[in-house]
């Protein structure tokens, strides 16, 4: 079986600029939840889609957001880029929502905002 | 709130030492607990669970016991190898309906051949 795939896994951007990132979830698997990863802040929850549904969202500024289609695929997206978004952006997928699966993660997208 | 507290790293030992690295938690409600393990440009791998207390996750020679009284979920393993190194994370899942991780901030491991 496939893992989680994401793409890209590199992006430079510049500030003001958007981004849109992609994840793939395993086949068959329909939670997807993105998480954010930097030296400063550790990894920390961005948000999580279910059946296309947004489920929970952690504390972050409105610039992101995210969705999912009814393949399961998400997408998130940053608007009005900042230097401090610069950050590894790791997705991970589980079979179910609810709790507390093992949740399968991908390799990231490294973004970086000049 | 939910919050995980690891061990600062990074911690540098030799080839067949023992390996510990301490965990503790804070949270509300009856979370489950998570050890993933990251390796230089891969994402998050799950090492092993425990979902609630005295239960003991384990997998490739590393163990943690889910420690209620103590709120600790400490790593270990016998004798570690140069593969171990890696970046480890310590996490809980408090089950609110939904897939949401919080994550200690990680401890860097380096085994020396």
């Amino acid at each position: 079986k496939a893992g989680v795939t994401q793409t890209p896994r590199y992006l430079i951007k510049t500030r003001g600029q958007q981004v849109t990132l992609s994840c793939s979830p395993i086949s068959g698997h329909r939670s997807v939840s993105w998480y954010q990863q930097t030296p400063g802040q550790g990894l920390q929850f961005l948000f999580e889609y279910f059946s296309e549904t947004q489920r929970n969202k952690g504390n972050f500024p409105g610039r992101f957001s995210g969705r999912q289609f009814s393949n399961s695929r998400s997408e998130m997206n940053v608007s009005t880029l900042e230097l401090g978004d610069s950050a590894l952006y790791l997705c991970a997928s589980s079979p179910l929502a609810g709790g507390p699966y093992e949740q399968f993660f991908g390799p990231g997208t490294r973004l970086t905002v000049l | 709130g939910n919050s995980v507290t690891q061990m600062e790293g990074p911690v540098t030992l030799s080839e067949e030492a023992f390996l510990t690295i301490n965990c503790t938690y804070t949270a509300t409600g009856y979370p489950s607990l998570f050890w993933y393990v990251q390796y230089p440009g891969e994402g998050l791998q799950l090492l092993l669970k425990a979902t609630k207390a005295d239960d003991k996750g384990s997998n490739k020679g590393f163990e943690a016991t889910y420690r209620k009284e103590t709120t600790s979920f400490h790593l270990e393993k016998g004798s570690v190898q140069v593969s171990d190194s890696a970046v480890y994370f310590c996490a809980l899942s408090v089950i609110q309906g939904a897939q949401k991780l919080v994550f200690g901030q990680g401890t860097r491991l380096t085994i020396n051949p």
